[in-house]
């Protein structure tokens, strides 16, 4: 089993739509989760960061962690065609410093 | 432009030779991490460091990789006698210290090697 599993998607949306996007896990011990957005060849470009449990909002992006269920998600709001990307959820304990990362969720929202 | 710098973006070489990334963190920023992106599988991380310190190397393969940061001037991601295998996207991130051991990282747009 993967440390990190996410759905590799392609996603279709209409702009406007509400997009969830999400990742389960297997090692206990990560504290540290973050989305990341990664625009066709391009760099990774960090999007929401989360320590531990809980809800983080910014913006048109939320971003949940449910640590019991080992499950974490990205919500946006209001989709827009800029929007269309590969979603990558990434995450580390507090030993170490590797993150690791799902594989991406390619996201197209069209107009 | 204050972002993490890599080239070159785009490298080819035929196997046996040898490959040099190059990555120039973000203004301020003293930790360096590379990570490799093969085709269909997610970013891998490779190694960690500080100015002329490596402090974690357990993502990167035993043989023919290596890295530094030298005192002054970019760190070096260097692949001797490369391989078909070693064709992917080399990225290069970068960190405050204050931030260093929280994920928080800043990458470069990569640097794509193809191994003929």
């Amino acid at each position: 089993q993967k440390e990190v599993e996410q759905d590799p998607g392609p996603l279709s949306v209409p702009e406007g739509a509400i997009v969830s996007l999400n990742c389960t896990y297997s090692n206990s011990a990560f504290q540290y989760f973050m989305w990341y957005r990664q625009y066709s060849r391009k760099g990774p470009e960090l999007l929401m960061y989360t320590y531990s449990s809980g809800n983080k909002e910014d913006g048109r992006f939320t971003a949940q962690v449910d640590k019991s269920s080992k499950y974490i998600s990205l919500f946006i709001r209001d989709s827009q065609p800029s929007d269309s990307a590969t979603y990558l959820c990434a995450m580390k304990s507090n030993s170490g410093y590797a993150l690791n990362f799902g594989k991406g969720t390619s996201l197209l929202v069209t107009p | 432009n204050a972002g993490v710098m890599q080239n070159p973006r785009h490298l080819v070489r035929r196997r046996g030779q040898e490959a040099r990334l190059r990555c120039s963190p973000m203004k301020g920023h003293s930790h360096v991490y590379w990570y490799r992106q093969l085709p269909e599988e997610g970013l891998k991380f490779m190694v960690y460091l500080q100015k002329e310190n490596i402090i974690d190397e357990s993502g990167m393969p035993k043989e023919r990789f290596s890295a530094e940061f030298p005192k002054e001037g970019p760190s070096i991601l260097r692949i001797q006698q490369v391989v078909r295998g070693d064709s992917a996207a080399y990225f290069c991130a970068s960190s405050p210290a204050s931030t260093g051991g929280t994920g928080e990282l800043f990458f470069g747009e990569g640097s794509r090697l193809t191994v003929l």
